[in-house]
């Protein structure tokens, strides 16, 4: 299976922890792009890369919050001092950087803070 | 900004039966994708159908397809003959088409229940 791969499929930690996700996207997709979403909630943007080139970063992404792909292949997410309001299960999806926009979903990481 | 409203937080449809989910969206481009993507109780969102707005012709997909209203910006996705296996969150997406493919914006989303 070449599907985009993300890990830890779950994830508990006690607030103030640093936390950190990876995501391996499909091989020849160049944009991966990183998705947040809570309980009945649609996904919301975070942020998303072209190769190893940081695009656009949305405002909920705070100062806690890093992402990087240093090769231009996989990727993490980092945030660091855990909030409780931090909770949500974090998507991450890969596209060709043109062709229909068609995005290609992991199975996402839940993290849960107490 | 981009705004995507599904206003039906929950569907449901008998098995068989036809069934039309709600989208409509807010957005100054006059050229855009839109999207329905299903995410099934495993939550691995998938791509149902795509609309490209400079195109007319409503999208097909088999059992689905869309009604698409650009002046109205309303984007339906119809479900036909539905089966057990259609019950899922469905979201509606918008995304620009400006500098390759970029971020999409999504729906809160209808959890479509089919009834046996």
């Amino acid at each position: 299976d070449t599907g985009v791969s993300q890990d830890p499929r779950h994830k508990i930690t006690k607030r103030g922890q640093n936390v950190t996700f990876r995501c391996d996207p499909i091989s020849e997709h160049n944009r991966l792009y990183w998705y947040r979403q809570t309980l009945g909630q649609g996904p919301e943007f975070l942020t998303y890369f072209q190769n190893e080139a940081q695009l656009e970063k949305s405002r909920l992404l705070s100062d806690r919050f890093s992402a990087e792909r240093p090769k231009g292949s996989f990727s993490t997410l980092e945030i660091q001092r855990t909030e409780q309001g931090d909770s949500a299960m974090y998507l991450c999806a890969s596209s060709p950087q043109t062709g229909g926009n068609e995005q290609f979903f992991g199975p996402g990481t839940r993290l849960t803070v107490l | 900004a981009q705004t995507v409203t599904q206003s039906q937080p929950e569907m449901s449809v008998q098995e068989a039966e036809t069934v039309t989910l709600s989208c409509t969206y807010d957005t100054s481009e006059s050229d855009y994708y839109l999207f329905w993507y299903k995410q099934p109780p495993s939550r691995q969102m998938i791509l149902v159908i795509r609309q490209e707005a400079y195109k007319q012709q409503n999208a097909t997909e088999n059992r689905f397809s869309v009604n698409f209203q650009k002046a109205a910006k309303s984007f339906s996705l119809k479900i036909s003959d539905s089966q057990l296996g259609d019950a899922a969150m469905y979201f509606c997406a918008y995304s620009r088409t400006n500098s390759g493919n970029t971020p999409l914006v999504f729906g809160k989303g209808t959890r479509l229940s089919v009834i046996a």
